[in-house]
């Protein structure tokens, strides 16, 4: 079975603060993808970043970095320098092919940032 | 602009109501999902089209129908819903079938705000 599990339900820092959000997953599968997906009060999922199991460098994508360790299962995202418009629910997602076609995403029951002045 | 769309953005339904969700997607993709939204829970997964073929259906009830015309349109066919079925519905897209990398990646639609009363 597919878990996600983020732990943090909410999380207040003060803008320019650094924040990491915690991830961590449950799989079988050999092959799978992690993703972070951003939900601003507008409602849409924004992608992120996609990773595969098989690689296990980090990234760095201007003021977001994340950290994927396959021994801790787990996928941890790292924004630097907080701004404001930042703040949104956060999640975090693993996904499988499914046989018939398409992908079977299973999402964290995210991260809510609030990011004040 | 993510390239998936959704009609309409609020909708308010009584009861007894009969009422559909339309998405549209404009990203050359053949994977469409309906994923439902509560609060204080995690998404849940509701159907998976595949070339215009469910080939998931997570234990809906009857009372949501999807409908798949053609790859690009994705209905949610309400009917007699219940309280509890007021969330936020959305609408996703991705590339599909096959094990490409990006048959992994779904994209996301703004979603529907639906309130039953």
């Amino acid at each position: 079975a597919q878990k996600v599990t983020q732990a943090q339900t909410e999380i207040s820092v003060v803008e320019k603060e650094d924040v990491t959000l915690d991830c961590v997953y449950e799989t079988r599968d050999t092959t799978y993808y992690l993703f972070w997906y951003k939900q601003p009060p507008s409602g849409e999922l924004v992608f992120l970043i996609r990773r595969n199991s098989f690689d296990e460098q980090n990234e760095i994508s201007g003021r977001y970095s994340w950290n994927f360790q396959k021994s801790t299962s787990s996928f941890n995202f790292t924004i630097t320098a907080s701004q404001v418009v930042d703040s949104a629910v956060y999640f975090c997602a693993l996904s499988y092919i499914l046989t018939g076609g398409g992908n079977k995403l299973t999402f964290g029951t995210g991260t809510q940032l609030k990011v004040e002045l | 602009e993510t390239g998936v769309t959704q009609t309409p953005r609020h909708l308010v339904m009584g009861m007894t109501n009969k009422k559909s969700l339309k998405c549209e997607q404009h990203l050359g993709h053949n994977a469409m999902y309906w994923y439902k939204q509560s609060a204080k829970k995690p998404l849940e997964l509701m159907f998976v089209y595949s070339l215009e073929e469910r080939v998931e259906n997570n234990s809906v009830p009857s009372r949501f129908s999807p409908e798949c015309p053609n790859s690009s349109h994705l209905f949610l066919h309400l009917h007699t819903l219940q309280p509890e079925d007021s969330a936020l519905y959305l609408c996703a897209s991705s590339q599909g079938p096959g094990n490409r990398v990006e048959s992994y990646e779904q994209y996301f639609g703004p979603g529907t705000r639906l309130t039953v009363t």
